[in-house]
């Protein structure tokens, strides 16, 4: 079955830093990757995510990026803010009613 | 609001006691799923509905009963708790099939109820 991997665990960045997640995916047949980003006590909720025919995506300050022949996808957050201070996951799946497979999450601090 | 609800938010009980969380998702979604967050953060799957019918299940104790009355709902039963169930279950649901022609994938997570078992 399909094994997400993620790094880092922990991530400390200065306000108005980017900051870099990146997680790699073992099944070649995964088409849909989400990223989520968990604030304390709540559940998680998506913030972007990419499929298999695109190469990058952007949504104002986050963006993500996805090598499928070295299955990787990496979360790029630019010009960060103390509010983006959360536990962030990425996830893979084939799509459709497939389960997806959750990274073990980094957590991120933006120290103001 | 819109959204997908879980109750109760916490839960705290003795081993070996019977518990249920529920989850009711009112965005008009076909497939509700269960997860199991443990201490360490990790996310898991435990099972998933599509039309409430059973279409997932990841190798869960059959102490774990999801029960799905209709599309709207999807219920976790635990029998004899132990202490290895403690950890935040969540529930989360999407809109299956192509409707319009686009394939929909986010699933919406519920708050999560954080369970304790003594």
């Amino acid at each position: 079955g399909e094994n997400v991997e993620q790094h880092p665990s922990t991530l400390s960045v200065q306000e108005g830093d980017s900051a870099v997640i990146k997680c790699t995916y073992s099944d070649s047949a995964s088409n849909y990757f989400p990223w989520y980003k968990q604030e304390l006590g709540k559940g998680p909720q998506l913030i972007i995510d990419i499929r298999s025919n695109v190469g990058e995506k952007k949504d104002q300050r986050i963006a993500v990026t996805l090598n499928k022949t070295a299955k990787h996808f990496s979360l790029h957050i630019t010009e960060t803010q103390p509010e983006d201070s959360a536990v962030y996951f990425c996830a893979a799946s084939r799509g459709g009613n497939t389960p997806l497979v959750f990274g073990k999450g980094t957590r991120l601090s933006v120290i103001a | 609001d819109t959204a997908v609800s879980q109750t109760p938010k916490y839960l705290v009980t003795q081993m070996g006691n019977d518990k249920s969380i529920k989850c009711e998702q009112n965005l008009g979604h076909d497939t509700m799923y269960w997860y199991k967050q443990d201490s360490k953060k990790f996310l898991k799957i435990m099972f998933s509905y599509n039309n409430k019918e059973l279409i997932i299940n990841e190798t869960v104790p059959n102490r774990f009963s999801p029960k799905s009355p209709d599309k709207a709902h999807l219920n976790l039963h635990i029998n004899s708790l132990e202490l290895g169930d403690s950890a935040v279950y969540f529930c989360a649901s999407r809109l299956s099939g192509t409707p319009g022609g686009r394939s929909y994938n986010e699933q919406f997570f519920g708050p999560g109820t954080r369970l304790t078992v003594l």
